[in-house]
């Protein structure tokens, strides 16, 4: 079975530091790797994905995110961040059968941004 | 497009009460997905339809709940009768069935059983 795993739960940063937030998945086959940001009182959203090629994968709101086979990883990153940024951040792997698509989410990153 | 729309956004009832949630996902999107949120459990599959069919409910906690999904365009999750510890946000996502994964997911209804 499929799992993911997002090793920090709260994460602060200050505004214009660098950013990186781990996810490790588990899964048989090449997977298909989502990040998607929940801010407060709001449903998920797709900051970037990764289905094959490029295994570096550029996102909106200036966040990327790498995927290492070897490591089973697949963080995202961010330059500069900007207070605007502050939400929580779910990691989630993919898998297609016969009868539909489904994902696995991990337990998310709580971001915090101090000014 | 409008995205995926739920109503109502915000529910109170009374312990013991029916609630049903509503989704209209994404048109032309053939699967549907009911997830719930809690700050204990985190985002939980409840259950997916494809093509309007059901195909996994593993993730509904009871008896309790129930879901439906009459035509392409509306699905409702049902819970009767409620009870406090179903107290959570419950959000619809629905994808393309391209083999991408691409879940587009509504607001939420926030419930508060009381």
């Amino acid at each position: 079975a499929q799992s993911v795993t997002q090793p920090d739960i709260h994460i602060t940063v200050s505004e214009g530091a660098s950013l990186e937030l781990r996810c490790n998945y588990s899964y048989g086959a090449t997977p298909y790797l989502f990040w998607y940001v929940q801010s407060p009182g709001q449903g998920l959203q797709l900051l970037l994905k990764y289905f094959s090629g490029d295994t570096l994968v550029q996102g909106i709101k200036g966040f990327e995110a790498e995927f290492k086979r070897s490591q089973s990883s697949f963080n995202l990153r961010k330059p500069s961040v900007h207070w605007s940024d502050a939400a929580e951040y779910f990691c989630a792997v993919g898998s297609v059968n016969n009868a539909g698509n489904m994902l696995t989410f991990g337990g998310g990153t709580r971001l915090m941004v101090k000014p | 497009d409008a995205g995926v729309i739920q109503s109502p956004r915000h529910e109170v009832t009374e312990m013991g009460q029916e609630v049903t949630l509503r989704c209209k996902p994404i048109s032309g999107h053939n699967s549907l997905f009911w997830y719930r949120q809690t700050m204990m459990r985190g985002l939980e599959l409840l259950i997916y339809f494809n093509n309007n069919v059901p195909i996994d409910d593993s993730g509904m906690p009871e008896d309790r709940f129930s879901a439906k999904m009459p035509n392409a365009s509306f699905s409702t999750l049902k819970i009767q009768p409620s009870e406090p510890r179903d107290s959570a946000v419950y959000f619809c996502a629905s994808s393309p069935f391209a083999g991408n994964n691409e879940q587009f997911f509504g607001p939420g209804t926030r419930l508060t059983v009381l």
